[in-house]
């Protein structure tokens, strides 16, 4: 069974810092990797997502790596802002359908 | 587009009484999925549609829960009846041909559940 983890569980970086933050999954089979980010009473907003034949997608100021042989995916944000303090999780598709196994997420805060 | 619409927002209801969570997907959409988040667990997938056909219900925890997708635009997750550690929040989202298409899967606001 696919596990995904996230480490660590919480970060907190001063404003102005890179955030590198780490995703692992047991089963290197997976067919593509989302990554999302979750405001607290909020849904999931989905940053980037990953095919599984690509290494690496870029939006702005976020950068995810994708590394299927090693089971790790990486979401890199630069120069970090109070606003980007939320909950950022890793999702693995598991199957050719699209059903999605979730990591527990990395709580982000960056202080002013 | 509006995105995934989810009702209600929030719901506090007793031990035994029937929940209904409701969805609208967005249009075009082919694929709906409930997902449900608590502390404990995290998020765990219940129930996925794919051309309002249900899938792969092997996440719904108990026979108390139940869920319908009667066309493309609405789908409802029922739960009776219901009980406090039902406790949570249920996301509903949609994709048009996600897995293997490497289409983004978009995710609702979310319903909160309490179970008293």
């Amino acid at each position: 069974k696919q596990e995904v983890t996230q480490i660590p569980a919480a970060l907190s970086v001063p404003e102005g810092e890179n955030l590198v933050l780490n995703c692992s999954f047991t089963d290197s089979a997976i067919y593509n990797l989302q990554w999302f980010r979750q405001d607290p009473g909020k849904g999931l907003t989905s940053l980037l997502l990953i095919q599984s034949s690509q290494r690496e997608q870029t939006s702005g100021r976020l950068n995810a790596s994708l590394d299927k042989s090693s089971g790790r995916s990486t979401l890199y944000i630069a120069a970090s802002q109070p606003g980007d303090s939320a909950t950022y999780l890793c999702a693995v598709f598991a199957d050719s359908w699209g059903k999605l196994q979730f990591g527990a997420g990395t709580q982000v805060v960056v202080t002013p | 587009d509006a995105g995934v619409i989810q009702s209600p927002r929030h719901e506090v209801t007793e031990m035994g009484q029937e929940v209904t969570l409701r969805c609208k997907p967005i249009s075009g959409h082919d694929y709906l999925f409930w997902y449900r988040q608590t502390m404990m667990r995290g998020l765990e997938l219940l129930i996925y549609f794919n051309n309002n056909v249900p899938i792969d219900d092997s996440g719904m925890p108990e026979d108390r829960f139940s869920a319908k997708m009667p066309n493309a635009s609405f789908s409802t997750l029922k739960i009776q009846p219901s009980e406090p550690r039902d406790s949570a929040v249920y996301f509903c989202a949609s994709s048009f041909r996600p897995g293997a298409q490497g289409n983004t899967i978009y995710f609702g606001e979310g319903s909160w559940l309490t179970v008293v």
